[in-house]
């Protein structure tokens, strides 16, 4: 069973573009959640999204949003960056979210902004 | 709402002596506890979880946990740690729609 595709995998860009990142949950999960993980500010949780509604906000500005397609893949926009946007962002999926169904990590997007 | 406090920022230890990686957390309800471990360039996978029933829980790679009400803790813990365990581990807390992490410690095993 393939596990979690975060594409691409690297990625630098310049102050004020927008930037938009791609997951691809393990099949069959229905529930996708990104994180930032950054060395000052740890894992900080952005949004989950399940059956394509949004069901989660962590406390990021309305530059961070993110969607979910039919077949549960997501992407995550930041738009206007910063260079304190430069992060590691992870997508999680899980069967159905909530506690009883474990988190599945990809290996991340590495967001360098210059 | 939940916190998460991971009190060691760095571990280092000698092969197959014993660890133990400390998390305490606050919340005013009761609360779900996971600990992540993360090698070098990959994503986090879960070790361990507690929601509920036995205080000890079990997890992958020898790694054990202790859940303390009274003393709100989870610290994890292995007997014996290889070269292999090193990386970041990660306590987190989960009380209802989102999972909140600890800071992370990292584990460093040297020979």
């Amino acid at each position: 069973k393939a596990g979690v595709t975060q594409t691409p995998r690297y990625l630098i860009k310049t102050r004020g573009q927008q930037v938009t990142l791609s997951c691809s949950p393990i099949s069959g999960h229905r529930s996708v959640s990104w994180y930032q993980q950054t060395p000052g500010q740890g894992l900080q949780f952005l949004f989950e999204y399940f059956s394509e509604t949004q069901r989660n906000k962590g406390n990021f500005p309305g530059r961070f949003s993110g969607r979910q397609f039919s077949n549960s893949r997501s992407e995550m926009n930041v738009s206007t960056l910063e260079l304190g946007d430069s992060a590691l962002y992870l997508c999680a999926s899980s069967r159905e979210g909530g506690i009883n169904s474990p988190l599945h990590f990809g290996n991340g997007t590495r967001l360098t902004v210059t | 709402a939940q916190s998460v406090t991971q009190l060691d920022s760095q571990v280092p230890v000698f092969e197959e002596a014993p660890v133990e990686l400390r998390c305490n957390y606050s919340s005013s309800v009761s609360v779900y506890l996971f600990w992540y471990v993360q090698y070098p360039n990959q994503g986090l996978q879960l070790l361990l979880k507690y929601l509920s029933g036995s205080t000890l829980v079990k997890g992958i790679n020898g790694f054990e946990a202790e859940f303390n009400k009274s003393q709100t803790s989870f610290h994890l813990r292995k007997p014996s740690v290889h070269i292999s365990d090193t990386a970041e581990y990660f306590c987190a807390v989960s009380e209802g729609g989102d999972m909140r992490f600890g800071a992370g410690t990292r584990l460093t095993v040297k020979p």
